[in-house]
């Protein structure tokens, strides 16, 4: 069965630094998601993804986030200054166009742990 | 500010009983509505979504919508042990965003 790829599984950080959190899509599919979950906290949306432009983002999603399809497989998110409160597990997720486009599918997770 | 609200729980039920989960929205203009089963330290899956007010059976999960009410929940019939998780229930507006609920946690006890 199809599905959603994150890598690394676990990323740990000192603050101030960049990471970058790689996530393979479904491939048939054309919508792109990034949520995080602090732990114990709720599922937060952070970016939809759609025809290489952010379609919608949250308020967590500042300067300091940035999304990118660097091919035509691989969909990144990068934080480009890590603090603290960064550390979540940070989920992909990918679904298709037309009727089941509302359908997300969920990577495993990043856990990022900034230090 | 749109909400979904969920009780926390945790809701315990015995093997064999149903379990019912609830939740309430806020924006009046949601148009999907999604049960997502969570296991500790694992990903969302999705179980159920749920476009119209009224019922949909999937096996032994029932989604159930009154957008009049704001108001979808979720039955678990024969429920087992290993149904024991988080339960988010997720919610779409017109737009790309989805917003989760906390979730409610269920315990099966065997």
């Amino acid at each position: 069965e199809p599905e959603v790829t994150q890598t690394p599984s676990h990323q740990v950080t000192q603050m101030g630094q960049e990471v970058i959190l790689r996530c393979v899509p479904i491939s048939n599919h054309l919508y792109f998601y990034w949520y995080r979950q602090i732990l114990g906290q709720k599922v937060e949306f952070l970016v939809s993804f759609y025809n290489n432009e952010i379609s919608e983002k949250s308020e967590i999603f500042d300067d300091q986030f940035s999304v990118e399809r660097p091919d035509g497989s691989n969909f990144t998110l990068k934080i480009r200054s890590t603090k603290l409160e960064d550390s979540a597990m940070y989920f992909c997720a990918s679904s298709e166009v037309g009727i089941s486009k509302n359908i997300q599918y969920f990577g495993a997770g990043t856990r990022l742990s900034v230090l | 500010q749109k909400e979904v609200e969920q009780n926390s729980g945790p809701l315990s039920v015995p093997e064999g009983a149903i379990a019912s989960l609830n939740c309430t929205y806020s924006d009046r203009g949601s148009q999907s509505f999604f049960w997502y089963r969570q296991y500790s330290g694992k990903s969302p899956e999705l179980i159920m979504f749920i476009y119209s007010n009224g019922d949909k059976e999937d096996g032994r999960f029932t989604a159930q919508l009154n957008k009049a009410s704001q108001y979808v929940s979720l039955l678990i019939r024969d429920s087992q042990p290993s149904d024991s998780a988080t339960y988010l229930c997720a919610v779409k507006t017109g737009g790309f965003k989805t917003i989760f609920g906390a979730g409610t946690r269920l315990f099966v006890k065997a």
